[in-house]
């Protein structure tokens, strides 16, 4: 079975803290996407890689940077949180060319007081 | 960017009824998904539909993609204790997947 592992399942930050999430996957996926989750939104896309040390912004990557060092690990940043970046972030993965299914991670709650 | 529009947004369901929900895109999709995520879970894909007028079943599930690939749907029959969840519709645009907001099931026994 695919496993997509978040580093954290819940998180507590002051405003202005610098965030890493991290993400881990085992099935050597070439796909890594970082999604938020908020009530009402769905799921909404922060950003995404197709390769190592490669990225693409998705619809919403204004307040976040990614990094990708390595094929199976899929870093998210927040280089100085916000209260409005307090959610559930969703880590997947997928294989292959194209949008293919997705394998999801747990989940990272982060609440920013 | 392309938006996926998803009604209703809850649904509130009486064992063994059967519901729909609907999937609707401003865009033509190459291909769309559905997810289901159980209360305190993660979404979990159920299927992939990518050609025009598909239907797929799963079981009591049956999906269908629209025949200008714009729109999709779900439909529950005999819903059941084990439906309860949110169901994500998630279509492709231009290389990307975007979800809707999800249509919130609960059932009553």
């Amino acid at each position: 079975d695919v496993k997509v592992t978040q580093s954290s399942r819940y998180l507590v930050k002051r405003t202005g803290e610098k965030v890493f999430l991290e993400c881990v996957q085992d099935m050597d996926h070439e796909n890594m996407f970082w999604y938020r989750q908020d009530p009402g939104l769905g799921l909404r896309l922060i950003y995404f890689s197709y390769d190592v040390k490669m990225k693409e912004k998705g619809d919403i990557p204004e307040g976040y940077s990614v990094s990708r060092e390595k094929k199976e690990r899929f870093s998210l940043i927040l280089e100085s949180a916000s209260t409005n970046q307090t959610s559930m972030y969703l880590c997947a993965s997928s294989f292959g060319a194209g949008t293919g299914e997705l394998f999801f991670g747990e989940g990272s709650r982060l609440t920013v007081l | 960017g392309q938006q996926v529009m998803q009604i209703p947004q809850y649904q509130h369901v009486q064992e063994g009824e059967d519901f729909t929900t609907y999937c609707n895109s401003s865009t033509t999709l190459s291909n769309i998904q559905w997810y289901k995520q159980r209360p305190g879970g993660h979404p979990v894909f159920l299927i992939q539909l990518v050609k025009s007028g598909e239907v797929k079943k799963q079981k009591r599930l049956t999906f269908q993609f629209g025949e200008a690939k714009k729109n999709s749907s779900l439909h529950i029959t005999a819903t059941q204790t084990t439906d309860v969840g949110t169901y994500f519709c998630a279509g492709t645009y231009d290389y990307k997947l975007s979800f809707g907001a999800g249509t919130t099931v609960t059932v009553r026994a």
